[in-house]
């Protein structure tokens, strides 16, 4: 059973389409992460909710909207999709703890091209 | 915020070699490092983790050492083997926003 799941596992679209990643966990974990990983494969962080509130918000275009209907999905939606959007997305989710910060667990990643 | 450096960016060992992989952090609050491995075309997978109350931690093939003052963490990798091949990530969080490494691409030759 896979564990954070994502679809879909590869997006090919045009520039300035809107279009939706989504992703599951069954982990029971309580926050969930977006990180995006660039053609240097760089990851950085995008959004986290805990328990559906969103505590992190990095320094994202607002054309990336998150939602999270509950604690095990977190979705990403992307409206005017651009050239620099393309990259691998993944999603990840880990467990609040009490001693502190507990490892994060990956999806198998979306990966969005733009025409 | 946290910046994470990451050194060297590319290292090729030969088979049974090690290999060591450094990282430094300048957030003096960030208190929990992981390390992933990364496949070509799969998803980071935790590898092995360091809390800063720790100074060392082991798992059998793999080591990681902190130095909370000089904000150094390294990973340790002996008697290297092809399937250890991959890009590896350090990482630092304060509460739960991770901050990644730019990455090593470790190649292990026969």
């Amino acid at each position: 059973d896979t564990a954070v799941s994502q679809t879909p596992k590869y997006l090919v679209t045009q520039m300035g389409n809107d279009k939706s990643i989504k992703c599951e966990q069954n982990l029971g974990h309580d926050t969930m992460y977006w990180y995006k990983q660039d053609s240097k494969k760089f990851l950085k962080i995008m959004f986290s909710y805990n328990n559906k509130e969103l505590i992190i918000n990095e320094t994202v275009p607002n054309r990336f909207s998150p939602k999270s209907p509950d604690k095990a999905h977190l979705n990403l939606h992307i409206n005017s999709l651009e050239l620099g959007d393309s990259a691998v997305y993944f999603c990840a989710s880990s467990q609040t703890g009490t001693g502190g910060n507990q490892p994060q667990h990956f999806g198998d990643g979306t990966r969005l091209s733009i025409l | 915020g946290e910046n994470v450096e990451q050194h060297p960016s590319t290292l090729s060992v030969q088979e049974g070699d090690s290999a060591v992989i450094k990282c430094t952090y300048s957030d003096s609050a960030s208190n929990y490092f992981p390390w992933y491995k990364q496949e070509l075309g799969k998803r980071p997978q935790l590898i092995i983790d360091i809390r800063s109350n720790v100074g060392e931690k082991k798992d059998q093939r793999i080591a990681v050492t902190l130095n909370k003052t000089a904000k150094h963490f390294s990973l340790h990798i002996t008697e290297t083997q092809p399937e250890d091949s991959a890009v590896y990530f350090c990482a630092a969080s304060r509460g739960n926003k991770l901050t990644f490494g730019t990455g090593t691409q470790l190649k292990v030759e026969l």
